[in-house]
């Protein structure tokens, strides 16, 4: 089965530069998430989109921005890269059942952050 | 404190037995909750949706206590490839998911 695609996989960058990181989710999922997760840390999330409209937003830096696409791709963009930015980040997506409780997420393999 | 909360581990256990881990909410708004497994370096698999009571799926129990804001995830016989990292994850107001510190499991041959 088709799973979340991020790339790229492994991203090294110098401080202060700016990266972007691609997620394509599930096909037929119209939400994409991005969770944070650093060394010996659980994953933090970071903002979530639905339908191209940003649906929720946890503890993600002002120096970053992203956005969900037509195609419903998502892309994290970073900027002022900073040390403390090194990072496990994740994409994940999935679709509405109609609950009122949280649909279940289902987890791209990560991009590994590097920042020196 | 987190939102949520975990046994520390780790857990070292040998093969073939039985081992429970314990997870506690302090959001009483959350709805539902999961259990994701996660090897080193990897991201997050889903193990078990955890929704009214509880449920079961082979070796692997969930039970969930609303009025203690608690749940738990029982795995019997269990096998080498069991060890992991097991995160405890509740909903935020039924949208994004706020994981716990997981729990370090090691099955010993």
């Amino acid at each position: 089965a088709a799973g979340v695609i991020q790339s790229p996989r492994h991203l090294i960058k110098e401080k202060r530069e700016t990266a972007t990181l691609k997620c394509y989710p599930i096909p037929r999922h119209d939400t994409v998430y991005w969770y944070q997760q650093g060394p010996g840390q659980d994953p933090q999330f970071l903002i979530s989109f639905y339908e191209k409209m940003q649906s929720d937003k946890g503890s993600i830096p002002d120096r970053f921005s992203a956005q969900q696409f037509s195609d419903y791709h998502s892309e994290l963009n970073m900027s002022s890269l900073e040390l403390g930015d090194s990072a496990l980040y994740f994409c994940a997506s999935s679709i509405p059942t109609g609950l009122a409780s949280a649909d279940t997420q289902y987890f791209g393999p990560g991009t590994r952050l590097t920042v020196l | 404190r987190k939102e949520v909360e975990q046994d520390p581990g780790p857990f070292n256990v040998p093969e073939g037995a039985t081992v429970a881990f314990n997870c506690t909410y302090s959001n009483s708004a959350s709805q539902s909750f999961f259990w994701y497994r996660q090897d080193c370096r990897k991201e997050p698999k889903l193990l078990m949706s955890v929704y009214s009571s509880g449920n079961e799926d082979g070796r692997f129990t969930a039970q969930l206590n609303r009025a203690s804001q608690y749940i738990s995830l029982l795995i019997r016989d269990s096998k080498l490839s069991d060890s992991a990292t097991y995160l405890c994850v509740g909903d935020n107001y039924g949208q994004n998911f706020v994981f716990g510190p997981g729990t370090r499991l090691s099955v010993l041959p």
